[in-house]
């Protein structure tokens, strides 16, 4: 069965570095979303992207964040300048057609700022 | 979203009971819902959706409930397993391309032998 993978698995940096998180969804898919979760919270939306721009994003995703799809099978999120509450598992999930369907999540990127 | 009173965040149950986990939705404009579970380390694994036009779904020992009137939604699972033991999530979507689910707080549920 077709999966989204994320890379790395654990990622571990210093307060002010910048981190890229990586992400390859399901290849026919053509929506693509990033979601948060911090230790013991619920999942939380925090952009998603479609047709190279983004459709919608969460108050969560401020001037420090941001997406690109810079080929044809991956899509990043850069967190420019990490504080430490960027500390959390993050999600990269993929659909085929935008809305009502399920999202097929990958297996996340703990981020832990130090 | 969840609202007090309708969300516990764990059940225990023993095996072969069934499990009736709760959630309640916030947006009357949601039209599509569906339930996740999370085991640990893992991200979120579809179960079963449902859409605004239905009011149950049964899926492989899995069943989910809609009442729009309260809005609220539940998952009923059959013969509960060991295996079943993770978090609960259930997430509302609206009808609009691009529109992100939005995650309900979670319920543990521990299955027992």
């Amino acid at each position: 069965e077709p999966e989204v993978t994320q890379t790395p698995s654990h990622q571990v940096t210093q307060m002010g570095q910048e981190v890229i998180l990586r992400c390859v969804p399901i290849s026919n898919h053509l929506y693509f979303y990033w979601y948060r979760q911090i230790l013991g919270q619920k999942v939380e939306f925090l952009v998603s992207f479609y047709n190279n721009e983004i459709s919608e994003k969460s108050e969560i995703f401020d001037d420090q964040f941001s997406v690109e799809r810079p080929d044809g099978s991956n899509f990043t999120l850069k967190i420019r300048s990490t504080k430490l509450e960027d500390s959390a598992m993050y999600f990269c999930a993929s659909g085929p057609r935008g809305h009502n369907e399920k999202l097929f999540f990958g297996s996340g990127t703990q981020l832990s700022v130090l | 979203g969840e609202s007090v009173g309708l969300h516990l965040p764990t059940l225990s149950v023993q095996e072969g009971d069934n499990s009736i986990i709760n959630c309640a939705y916030s947006n009357s404009a949601s039209d599509y819902f569906i339930w996740y579970k999370q085991e640990s380390g893992k991200g979120p694994q579809f179960i079963i959706d449902i859409r605004s036009n239905m009011d149950k779904r049964q899926g492989q020992r899995v069943t989910v409930l809609l009442n729009k009137t309260v809005k609220h939604l539940s998952l009923q699972i059959a013969a509960t397993q060991p295996g079943d033991s993770a978090v609960y999530f259930c997430a509302e979507g609206a009808n609009q391309a691009g529109t992100a689910l939005i995650f309900g707080k979670g319920t543990t549920l521990s299955v027992s032998s």
